[in-house]
């Protein structure tokens, strides 16, 4: 199994500002990676698959970048409703795998 | 837009089963699979199974194969997730969601609301 770490666990970042969040696999998944933001008593809502590829109705400032193990998912210029945790997600390998989540809050 | 419709919440016993469904609209029942996703109360999401609709062939994550039954009802264009031998554990909210059916390609696109699975005696 392809194990997903997803690091901080906590960005505490001001509105306008950029977030950086990482999310590293053991093994390589190439870049069959996705990621997810979940608002509070939400289901998660697909931001980036593909790694880089932007899904349908997500704003320019999400951007992903990285292949193999190491990716990055990037938010410029902050806004409050970006608030939220952000989840990977490999689907290169069975089982389909999560991390752990990233929660970014208001600085 | 393919919408996704869970039935409301459980609360069970442990060693009781749980059957969640997750009723589809828009889009080709066929053409799609539906994965569950579970959330225990502040943690991360956990994969736990899928089924491509056209095949009716389940996949399990490793943790949950043989505890998990995942079925799909064309005639309803409606999935079920059935978990026994519940413990404590297994509380959490339950999600299904939607993917192209493509095994090398396993993006959710659409989700459905979560269903609260509460295990208690």
């Amino acid at each position: 199994e392809i194990v997903m770490t997803q690091s901080p666990a906590t960005l505490s970042v001001s509105p306008g500002e950029r977030a950086t969040l990482s999310c590293r696999a053991t093994h390589s998944v190439r870049n069959s990676l996705a990621w997810y933001q979940q608002k509070p008593g939400q289901a998660p809502r697909l931001l980036i698959f593909g790694s880089s590829t932007r899904a349908t109705g997500v704003p320019a400032r999400f951007s992903g970048s990285g292949s193999g193990t190491e990716f990055t998912l990037t938010i410029t210029r902050l806004q409050s409703e970006d608030f939220a945790v952000y989840f990977c997600q490999q689907y290169n390998n069975w089982p389909i795998t999560f991390g752990g989540g990233t929660k970014v809050e208001i600085k | 837009q393919v919408q996704l419709v869970q039935s409301g919440a459980e609360v069970k016993k442990p060693g009781s089963s749980v059957k969640v469904s997750c009723k589809t609209s828009g889009g080709t029942f066929n053409s799609f699979a539906i994965s569950w996703v579970r959330q225990a109360p502040g943690q991360g999401l956990e994969w736990m199974g899928r089924i491509i609709h056209s095949l009716n062939i389940p996949h399990f994550a490793p943790d949950f194969r043989g505890r998990v039954t995942i079925t799909a009802d064309k005639s309803t264009t409606t999935a079920y997730m059935e978990l026994s031998g519940l413990r404590s554990e297994d509380t959490a909210v339950y999600y299904c969601a939607r993917d192209e059916g493509d095994d090398s390609s396993v993006i959710f696109d659409n989700w459905g609301q979560g269903t609260l699975v509460t295990v208690t005696s």
